[in-house]
């Protein structure tokens, strides 16, 4: 049972554009979402998260978008870069229990110059 | 301040074999977890430590899976009688665990790969 799908395997943008990436989950219970970036041979880094009271949080060139009763949420990258070429992964805890997150399979996001 | 550490970074072992994977997580994190990915998929979580609370081992796959914390450092996570449907990279994370901030910061992985 997947309870967090990342549907896109890949995606490909230009330098300079906004990539998008989705995120899908099924449990009603996760009230935290993370995103994580992992390049190749490095462990996943912590990119931004957002809480279920919020329904956008921004960082610079990021931000996240939740929609809770779609059980919905998006990364958005503006502007592009080279270096964000990377597999990201969204994940998503519950209060209720032990903090562990859950995964989706990811995203590998490649940006064209 | 380092990182979370693991090693080996790379391991390869027979079938049947016992392998022990080891994590040293930022100092001063309370919070320790193990997780697994396999080829194509996303991060599987395996086991957590929470200070001196019993572990959370609910994502062992089973009882060949076992971990150990020695306090607030170092975690060990061994793999006996390995099988081939064992390989991955195996992933050790630690939290400072205040308020509702969670965030998990991850060592750089174990590949294991089980012939």
């Amino acid at each position: 049972d997947q309870q967090v799908k990342q549907n896109s395997p890949s995606l490909s943008v230009q330098e300079g554009r906004i990539s998008i990436l989705n995120c899908d989950y099924t449990n009603s219970m996760f009230d935290y979402f993370l995103w994580y970036k992992k390049y190749p041979a490095e462990g996943p880094t912590f990119l931004i998260s957002i809480s279920s009271i919020k329904d956008k949080n921004e960082d610079g060139r990021f931000t996240v978008f939740l929609n809770k009763s779609a059980k919905h949420l998006s990364l958005h990258i503006v502007p592009s870069q080279p270096g964000d070429s990377a597999v990201y992964f969204c994940a998503a805890s519950a209060s209720q229990g032990a903090q562990k997150l859950v995964f989706g399979q990811g995203t590998r996001l490649t940006i064209n110059p | 301040g380092a990182g979370v550490s693991q090693s080996p970074s790379n391991k390869v072992t027979e079938k049947g074999k016992d392998v022990e994977l080891r994590c040293d997580p930022i100092s001063g994190h309370t919070a320790l977890y193990w997780y697994r990915q396999r080829l194509g998929q996303g991060l599987e979580f395996l086991i957590y430590f929470q200070g001196n609370s019993a572990p959370d081992k609910s994502g062992l796959p089973s009882d060949r899976f076992s971990a150990e914390r020695t306090g607030e450092s170092v975690s060990t996570l061994t793999i006996q009688r390995t099988q081939q449907e064992d390989s991955a990279v195996y992933l050790c994370a630690s939290s400072l665990v205040s308020d509702r901030v969670y965030t998990q910061y991850f060592g750089p992985g174990t590949r294991l790969t089980v012939l």
